[in-house]
């Protein structure tokens, strides 16, 4: 079955960087998009952007252009996302979730990694 | 960017009911719509691609119909695991924008 498994929660002072893995187990993971999503606490939902894992193209939303950074590692099977220069309302839960591949409608989700910025 | 707005922002029902979730944009989408459900601290699941087409695993209570800008999430008979907030999602151009979220409560 569809697996996507994020790593854990992490807490960052402001300025700092950090870096979201999301392993995927399943399915091909070369054969299907991944999109990056976040959810401020008690918000709705933003999308960030992107990530074609075969041939590594991106695709941010203009927001997030030039302080998020999607790559993967494909012999792991796994997809990454790091937000530089962390402000207090990065704090979010930050979720990758495969894309279904008929469309870009989202299909299965990770469990979300809660990244709280504070001082 | 689209502005997807849903109504209502939260509704109260009971098991057995028929319950209808609006959402709207605000331009043309097609049938670029998805709809999501959340439970509280939990991801969430996905339950409807292309305004109507149900996820693998879905109950067929429920459903999804629209296009262009009007579309409507219909749960045919509530059942107790139903109850959480449910979320729309327009991918027709990025940014790919959420609803505010609709709240379905006992």
């Amino acid at each position: 079955q569809v697996q996507l498994v994020q790593s854990g929660a992490e807490v960052k002072k402001p300025g700092a960087s950090v870096k979201v893995s999301c392993k995927a187990s399943g399915y091909t993971f070369t054969g299907y998009y991944m999109h990056w999503v976040r959810q401020a606490p008690g918000q709705g939902f933003e999308w960030m952007g992107w990530i074609n894992p075969d041939s590594g193209d991106t695709n941010y939303a203009q927001k997030f252009q030039g302080w998020v950074t999607m790559t993967r590692d494909t012999s792991i099977s796994t997809a990454y996302m790091e937000v530089s220069r962390l402000k207090s309302d990065d704090t979010a839960v930050y979720y990758c979730a495969r894309n279904s591949g008929y469309d870009y409608a989202i299909d299965y989700w990770g469990q979300g990694t809660l990244v709280t910025v504070s001082s | 960017d689209i502005q997807m707005t849903q109504s209502p922002s939260s509704l109260s029902a009971s098991v057995g009911d028929r319950v209808t979730i609006t959402c709207r944009a605000s331009q043309g989408i097609a049938s670029w719509l998805a709809w999501y459900q959340q439970k509280p601290n939990k991801a969430p699941k996905s339950l409807i691609y292309a305004a109507s087409s149900l996820q693998s695993g879905v109950p067929s209570r429920f459903s999804g119909s629209g296009s262009g800008t009007d579309f409507t999430l219909t749960i045919s008979s509530l059942q107790p695991e139903d109850f959480a907030t449910y979320y729309c999602q327009q991918y027709s151009s990025d940014p790919y924008t959420f609803g505010q979220g609709t709240k379905l409560e006992i």
